[in-house]
């Protein structure tokens, strides 16, 4: 079985220019995560989904990021425009249930490293 | 705001070595769990702590649970090369993981 799938796996564009990452989950997994990591440290959530529906966005940046997963499946991140501040690698996740069951892992996707220039 | 820090937070030892990562919160949590990141990758689940006090082996690895759930440690026996990369651990609480900062191990052969 296909594990979290993102594309691109880098991406490297000038500031003010748009960008998006695309994710598919496991089939299955109803609940989907944004991450941000920065270099050496832990991820941070930006958004969760349940289904098609954004639970908990409090962490998101919505001057300039969005986001979507209009059939409860697949999901995009966008950023416009772009900062410098904004390079990092962007983790996408899913799990089947609820986290606070021990028996509902989260499964990460490779990540999508942007650069902005 | 819930804090979970690691230490240390850069680590380069030799093969064979012990060592032993940190993780600590003032935060209870309802379970904890560590990770290993490998550049390149996403975070692998390692193991999952749930109890007070709980630890849990995983070969060389001993994971262990604070009494009171706000801490956690990491200990590897014997580390080997392969153990090379960035640890996490990450607290759980409703719906969400908060990740620790991160330890980066480096064994050198």
């Amino acid at each position: 079985e296909a594990g979290v799938v993102q594309s691109p796996r880098y991406k490297i564009i000038e500031k003010k220019q748009p960008v998006a990452f695309w994710c598919n989950p496991i089939s299955g997994h109803n609940t989907l995560y944004w991450y941000r990591q920065n270099l050496g440290q832990g991820p941070e959530l930006l958004i969760r989904y349940e289904n098609e529906e954004a639970v908990d966005d409090s962490q998101l940046p919505k001057d300039r990021f969005s986001a979507e997963r209009l059939k409860g499946v697949d999901s995009t991140l966008k950023i416009q425009p772009a900062e410098l501040g904004d390079s990092a690698v962007y983790l996408c996740a899913s799990s089947s249930g609820r986290l606070a069951l021990p028996k509902n892992i989260q499964y990460f996707g490779a990540g999508t490293r942007l650069s902005v220039l | 705001t819930q804090l979970l820090e690691q230490s240390p937070q850069f680590l380069s030892i030799q093969e064979g070595e012990n060592l032993t990562v940190y993780c600590n919160s003032s935060s209870v949590f309802s379970s904890l769990q560590w990770y290993r990141q490998e550049p390149g990758e996403g975070p692998v689940l390692l193991v999952t702590v749930v109890t007070g006090g709980e630890v849990k082996k995983l070969k060389r690895l001993t994971f262990q649970f604070g009494d009171a759930r706000k801490d956690s440690s990491l200990h590897i026996t014997a580390a080997q090369p392969g153990d090379t990369g960035l640890y996490l651990c990450a607290g759980a609480n409703t719906d969400k993981l908060i990740f620790g900062t991160g330890t980066r191990l480096q064994v050198f052969p």
